[in-house]
């Protein structure tokens, strides 16, 4: 069956320390984007990408790495320099250019202990 | 000003009636809208997309789209407890790369037997 796997589902970070999350997709999509979700605050976009060596930032994208070597991965590290992490962090994909939604994974709840 | 908005609710309807939601956008050259539902912990799920003026229906859903008024609505005809959820409404631009959703902060629905 095609779709995004994120993982993993939980996630708990010390104070001072870098943790990625997964991102794979089988869907053969060019376009995935990283997305953060906090109580009342909606989707907020993180970084995306086109093409495979490609990315760009998205609207809160300081504290936030990601890389993009192969089409199918498209992983997001949440440096120490991002201050509050804890949120629900969703990976989604798209065709290039298609012009209809996103198919999203199952998401990744971070927190910092 | 928030680039599209949505009342949070949360919209209580009893089991039955029609549950009415709305979102504005600010962005007059945006092309597409979706309308996503998300249960309490989970991914936005794909429900609906409307790319041209008036009503597209599948279902019990049916989506309006007026540009001129840079408004879009969400129906849902014979609501069920299990239509309880959060409705995100997402924008995609006309302008700029990237084919990136900007997405309001969702309103809560409660179906009441």
């Amino acid at each position: 069956d095609g779709g995004i796997t994120q993982s993993p589902k939980y996630l708990f970070r010390k104070e001072g320390q870098n943790v990625t999350l997964s991102c794979e997709q089988n869907l053969n999509h060019d376009a995935m984007y990283w997305y953060r979700q906090d109580p009342g605050q909606g989707l907020r976009l993180i970084y995306y990408s086109q093409i495979v060596n490609d990315f760009q930032k998205g609207d809160i994208a300081e504290g936030y790495s990601v890389s993009r070597e192969k089409k199918e991965s498209f992983p997001l590290t949440v440096t120490s320099a991002q201050k509050n992490p804890t949120a629900f962090y969703l990976c989604a994909s798209i065709p290039r250019q298609a012009n209809y939604g996103y198919t999203f994974g199952s998401g990744t709840r971070l927190t910092v202990v | 000003q928030k680039e599209v908005e949505q009342n949070s609710g949360p919209l209580s309807v009893p089991e039955g009636a029609i549950a009415s939601l709305n979102c504005t956008y600010s962005d007059r050259v945006s092309q597409s809208f979706f309308w996503y539902r998300q249960y309490s912990g989970k991914s936005p799920e794909l429900i609906m997309s409307i790319y041209s003026n008036g009503d597209k229906e599948d279902g019990r859903f049916t989506a309006q789209l007026n540009k001129a008024s840079q408004y879009v609505s969400l129906l849902i005809r014979d609501s069920q407890p299990s239509d309880s959820a959060t409705y995100l409404c997402a924008v995609r631009s006309g302008t700029g790369g990237g084919n990136k959703l900007t997405f309001g902060t969702g309103t809560q629905l409660k179906v009441e037997l």
